[in-house]
């Protein structure tokens, strides 16, 4: 069974500068999906940025870039000149694909990121 | 907006009843997937429906059932309610194809008293 962890409950960052949330993932497949969900104050669950496994390049999304090592299954998400909007949970989650379709996601424990004015 | 609507946004009851919670998909999705989000044990996949037949089970609970419609609305239906099944009860959809994000809904908050 796949399992996601992210060892950092909390973290905070000072506004305007840059922070990385760690992830790891224990899985055997060689094809999967990574992303990271923000879950704000409001609760909605909202897609960050996602990374197929077969591609080696890194995602980008604007201020936000994953460092994706798939040999040691890390999957690190950093967001740059944070801003007082980027207060939230954080959330690891792995995908394994369904067939020809979308699997379901597992999640990560989530990491509570707070950014200080 | 994601374009997944959840019904109702609070939900209060007591033990031992039960509760019926709505999901509509955004318009096209085929899939639709239900997850708990509960303080200890993080989020948790309960059930996905493709196109109203069942494709993916989860943590889900007997005491729990879902269904997906002609309309491809779904419902999660929780009897027999206990203070624990106390949480917030998401809804996602997705598309057809491996490379389709899922989007969530805004929650169903559920107290049990």
């Amino acid at each position: 069974a796949q399992t996601v962890t992210q060892s950092q409950p909390e973290m905070s960052v000072q506004e305007a500068e840059t922070v990385t949330l760690s992830c790891t993932y224990d899985t055997s497949e060689s094809n999967y999906y990574l992303f990271w969900y923000k879950q704000p104050p409001s609760r909605q669950m909202i897609l960050v940025i996602r990374q197929e496994a077969y591609k080696q390049q890194n995602a980008t999304e604007n201020r936000f870039s994953v460092n994706f090592q798939k040999a040691a299954k890390s999957f690190s998400l950093k967001i740059s000149d944070s801003q007082l909007g980027d207060t939230a949970m954080y959330f690891c989650a792995f995908m394994k694909p369904d067939g020809g379709s979308q699997g379901n996601l597992i999640f990560g424990k989530g990491t509570k990121l707070s950014v200080k004015p | 907006d994601s374009g997944v609507t959840q019904t109702p946004k609070h939900l209060i009851t007591a033990t031992g009843q039960r509760v019926t919670l709505r999901c509509s998909p955004r318009s096209g999705d085929l899939s639709v997937y239900w997850y708990q989000q509960s303080l200890d044990q993080g989020l948790q996949f309960l059930i996905q429906y493709y196109n109203g037949e069942e494709r993916a089970k989860g943590n889900i609970l007997e005491r729990f059932s879902a269904q997906q419609f002609p309309d491809l609305h779904s419902e999660l239906n929780l009897s027999s309610l206990e203070l624990g099944d106390s949480a917030l009860y998401f809804c996602a959809s997705s598309g057809a194809f491996q490379n389709s994000p899922l989007h969530f809904g805004n929650g169903t908050r559920l107290t049990v008293t």
